[in-house]
């Protein structure tokens, strides 16, 4: 089935400690990215990339770093999180930047 | 600055048709795009048009883009209570490596 998939659903860990989330692909997608959604504020983006080894901030990167080694696979790295960073987190896939997202099920993310 | 504003609440009669409205502030942008996000799950898209289309038709579906006024609309025909959902509004933007949310609309189904 075709489908992105992110892990952990839900995470709750404390100011400072560093977490990644994981986030894989299995149809071959060139473009990823990754999304926080807040309320009222709907998704901001926090980095995507086009292709492997490519990436690029969107609106949101601080306290946030992605790698792509690997096309299937989009990490995102919080190297020290903060309270403001709990959040609901989503990554997404196309097969190029300008066709039709996929999106993963969402990380809920609480930093204590 | 590039935006994207929706209302954030919507209440509906089942059986009646919900419109749910959004403005944009990007003049060049080529697709606009209605996702939809049911609780506890991620978004998917409902349908899109693109900008050079006055309207676009899907079964209960149907979109309208004012590109003069930037606007556009999602209007449901027959809601019913499985389309309790929260509906987004985004435009991908002149760049196409870049797509903008709205805010989200909560549309919520009353009997």
């Amino acid at each position: 089935e075709a489908q992105v998939t992110q892990n952990p659903r839900y995470l709750i860990t404390v100011t400072g400690k560093k977490l990644t989330v994981t986030c894989s692909q299995n149809m071959n997608h060139e473009y990823m990215s990754w999304y926080r959604q807040d309320p009222g504020l709907g998704l901001r983006q926090i980095y995507y990339s086009m292709n492997v080894e490519v990436t690029d901030k969107g609106d949101v990167p601080e306290g946030y770093k992605v790698s792509r080694k690997e096309k299937r696979n989009f990490p995102l790295i919080l190297e020290s999180p903060s309270p403001n960073q709990t959040s609901l987190y989503f990554c997404a896939s196309s097969l190029r930047s300008n066709e039709k997202l996929f999106f993963g099920s969402g990380t809920q993310l609480s930093v204590l | 600055g590039e935006d994207v504003e929706q209302s954030l609440f919507l209440s509906v009669r089942e059986g009646d048709s919900s419109v749910i409205n959004c403005t944009y502030t990007d003049s060049s942008s080529t697709y606009l795009y209605w996702y939809k996000q049911e609780p506890g799950a991620g978004l998917q898209l409902l349908t899109y048009i693109f900008s050079n289309m006055d309207m676009k038709q899907d079964q209960r579906l149907t979109v309208l883009l004012n590109k003069k006024d930037k606007h556009l609309s999602l209007r449901i025909a027959d809601t019913q209570t499985g389309d309790s959902a929260i509906y987004f509004c985004a435009e991908r933007y002149s760049s196409a490596s870049k797509i903008i949310f709205g805010s989200g609309t909560r549309l919520s189904i009353r009997p």
